[in-house]
């Protein structure tokens, strides 16, 4: 069964730093990207960037540039979303979430498999 | 880049047909047949329904379909039931490996 397993709930201070886990079983964790969703309470799916478990490259969207740090670890099949000088706007749900590599404007097959989601309060 | 264009609600009584809109740019919608779309229940992680605009994984009933007009991309939910009351949204491939998704629409079975 394939399964994304993330960590659990996190409360953090303005200015603080998170990092969210995701571990991958059932597949092979090198042979997809992992990316990270999220998603403000009553609002809408933003993406975030991507990992590629293999050769650690990242692709991350502009608007987290500077701010957001992708890892893996592939001895335990565990990708990681870290992200920095939280804002209050910060507040959301983080999904990582599964595709098959993708470059150069092919192959892209949508995410299709997600973890629980991970809830990030950011609060002082 | 903005996400792309969604109808915010939609809605359709038990075994009509709804259609739902997803209007982005020649960047993105228009320039690659790399739509996909999502089942989002309140609380739960989004559901992979419908890839590469009109296929769909194994599992989802084929009342899902997909099609793609220019910079629009469709998704049509037919023979509605009950349990396809839920968010959807639609994701495109947006140049320089990077993707881009719709704001979401709210589908009601009334």
């Amino acid at each position: 069964q394939v399964l994304l397993v993330q960590s659990g709930a996190e409360v953090k201070k303005p200015g603080a730093s998170v990092k969210v886990s995701c571990k991958a079983s059932g597949y092979t964790f090198t042979g997809y990207y992992m990316h990270w969703v999220r998603q403000a309470p009553g609002q809408g799916l933003e993406w975030m960037g991507w990992i590629n478990p293999n050769s650690g490259g990242t692709n991350y969207a502009q608007k987290f540039q500077g701010r957001v740090t992708m890892t893996r670890d592939t001895s335990i099949s565990t990708a990681y979303m870290e992200l920095s000088r939280l804002r209050s706007d910060d507040t959301a749900v983080y999904f990582c979430a599964r595709s098959v590599p993708f470059w150069g404007g092919s192959n892209y097959y949508g995410m299709d498999v997600w973890g629980q989601g991970t809830t990030v309060t950011v609060s002082s | 880049q903005s996400a792309l264009t969604q109808p915010p609600s939609a809605s359709g009584s038990p075994g009509q047909s709804v259609t739902i809109s997803c209007t982005g740019t020649s960047s993105d919608v228009g320039g690659y047949n790399y739509v996909s779309w999502y089942q989002q229940h309140p609380g739960k992680a989004p559901k992979l329904m419908i890839y590469e605009v009109s296929k769909r994984p194994s599992g989802v009933p084929d009342r899902f379909s997909g099609s793609k007009s220019g910079n629009t991309a469709s998704l049509t939910v037919s023979g509605l039931q009950a349990e396809d009351e839920a968010d959807y949204y639609c994701n495109s491939y947006a140049g320089s490996n990077n993707v881009l998704f719709g704001g979401g629409t709210k589908l009601t079975v009334l």
